[in-house]
């Protein structure tokens, strides 16, 4: 069936480095990539997402890159700070026009101050 | 102000006696989902509802049901829990359409089945 496969499973970096998650999905209908954070104890939240049309999509700090033809697309954070200390989930869209996710199994990262 | 309300926040109970747990939005949400987070395992899919009386099975549909009576309400039920069902459940809601399928969570309940 349809997964997504996600790596590192935890992530230490030093505050001010860059982070860069990676995921993997099966599915190549999917054509929607969102990543929520998930701060301990909290609920997740989407911090962003792209669709398959789009290869690259920033928001300050934030990255996200799409490569349709390997399908598998990166989570980049620049400028690491303690607060984004988390977990981090990607997401695939099964199947285009399909409202259900399927949910990479989470990135620990670790901001080191 | 816009929220996703789950009730309750903790549960303990033991094998076999019927629970419910409920999940309210105020954001006139067409879309409404559950979802279970195991460590190591993510968030998988429970069911979810495109609209009022609309509901499909999602990854790990097993164990529970779900109703959507009310455009705002979509109810979690565990008719004979089992210790395999201990887990964090969060339900989720979205606007359907407009490009973007963001969803918003609600703060999380954490079941255990003795």
């Amino acid at each position: 069936g349809e997964n997504v496969e996600q790596h590192p499973s935890t992530l230490s970096v030093q505050e001010g480095d860059s982070a860069v998650i990676k995921c993997t999905y099966s599915d190549s209908a999917s054509n929607y990539f969102p990543w929520y954070k998930q701060e301990l104890g909290k609920r997740p939240q989407l911090i962003i997402d792209i669709r398959s049309n789009v290869g690259e999509k920033k928001d300050q700090r934030i990255a996200v890159t799409l490569n349709k033809t390997a399908k598998h697309f990166s989570l980049h954070i620049t400028e690491t700070q303690p607060e984004d200390s988390a977990v981090y989930f990607c997401a695939a869209s099964r199947g285009s026009g399909t409202y259900k996710y399927i949910f990479g199994t989470g990135t620990r990262l670790k901001v080191l101050a | 102000e816009a929220q996703v309300t789950q009730n309750p926040r903790y549960l303990i109970t033991v094998t076999g006696k019927k629970l419910t747990v409920t999940c309210s939005q105020n954001m006139n949400h067409e879309y409404m989902s559950w979802y279970r987070q195991d460590p190591g395992l993510g968030l998988r899919q429970i069911y979810y509802s495109m609209n009022v009386e609309v509901t499909d099975k999602g990854d790990v549909p097993e164990g529970y049901k779900v109703s959507r009576k009310e455009k705002r309400n979509f109810p979690l039920i565990l008719e004979s829990p089992s210790p395999n069902q201990t887990s964090l459940y969060f339900c989720a809601s979205s606007f359907l359409g407009g490009g973007e399928f963001k969803l918003f969570f609600g703060s999380g309940t954490q079941l255990s089945v003795l």
